[in-house]
């Protein structure tokens, strides 16, 4: 199975509200990392977070990690209509030396 | 800078050809990655490449996979005897070699389409 689960699969919301998305794994990491995908194409890499960190930000962004209980969330404020993606989790375990292992993704819909 | 590029962009084939998809890293990155994602599968890895060491090569779905990487740099993924379910997007990544926790740089990607 997946070492990165996600949830929602899907979230839908209105222009301005926040998006929430998250992520649990199942073995101990060097860090987690988020990527967005538009049209089923290219990940572009949004924010890195070390197992020893809790919270990082970037922009509209925040992530949280809590390695006691395996998870990730991924904020973001203020939705656009251009944040409209699918994003995954991508875990780097401890003993992979940066082989990503990716949830399945959630797919936001950002509604002008 | 530039980023990762792959080609071609879109391959169409017919089942039983043999396939190369080729990818070029960020110029300095010496590690490389393939990763495939198909529909029903997400996104999987392939195959890592680290300068001059033996690739990890536990991800390759079959023997009819097969990658090189050409003086540390252009990397090549081979498909023989193409079958339907390789139908996928092959993606590339690479990173600088400055330690484990460093951010990985993904390529638009290959689409792949078996007949």
């Amino acid at each position: 199975s997946q070492q990165g689960e996600e949830d929602p699969q899907a979230l839908s919301i209105q222009e301005g509200e926040n998006a929430t998305m998250n992520c649990s794994y199942k073995t101990s990491i060097n860090n987690l990392q988020w990527y967005r995908q538009n049209s089923g194409r290219g990940l572009v890499h949004l924010i890195l977070i070390r197992s020893n960190e809790r919270e990082k930000h970037s922009g509209r962004l925040r992530v949280t990690l809590d390695t006691s209980k395996k998870s990730s969330s991924l904020l973001i404020t203020a939705s656009r209509a251009a944040d409209t993606a699918s994003y995954f989790c991508a875990t780097d375990l401890s003993t992979s030396y940066g082989k990503l292992t990716f949830g399945q993704g959630t797919i936001l819909t950002v509604h002008p | 800078g530039a980023g990762v590029s792959q080609s071609p962009s879109n391959k169409v084939t017919e089942k039983g050809k043999d396939v190369e998809l080729r990818c070029d890293p960020i110029s300095g990155h010496t590690a490389l990655y393939w990763y495939r994602q198909s529909l029903g599968q997400g996104l999987e890895f392939l195959i890592y490449f680290q300068g001059n060491s033996a690739p990890d090569k536990s991800g390759l779905p079959s023997d009819r996979f097969s990658a090189e990487r050409t003086g540390g740099s252009v990397s090549t993924l081979t498909i023989q005897r193409t079958q339907q379910e390789d139908s996928a997007v092959y993606l590339c990544a690479s990173r600088r070699p400055a330690g484990q926790q460093e951010t990985q740089y993904f390529g638009p990607g290959t689409r792949l389409l078996v007949l």
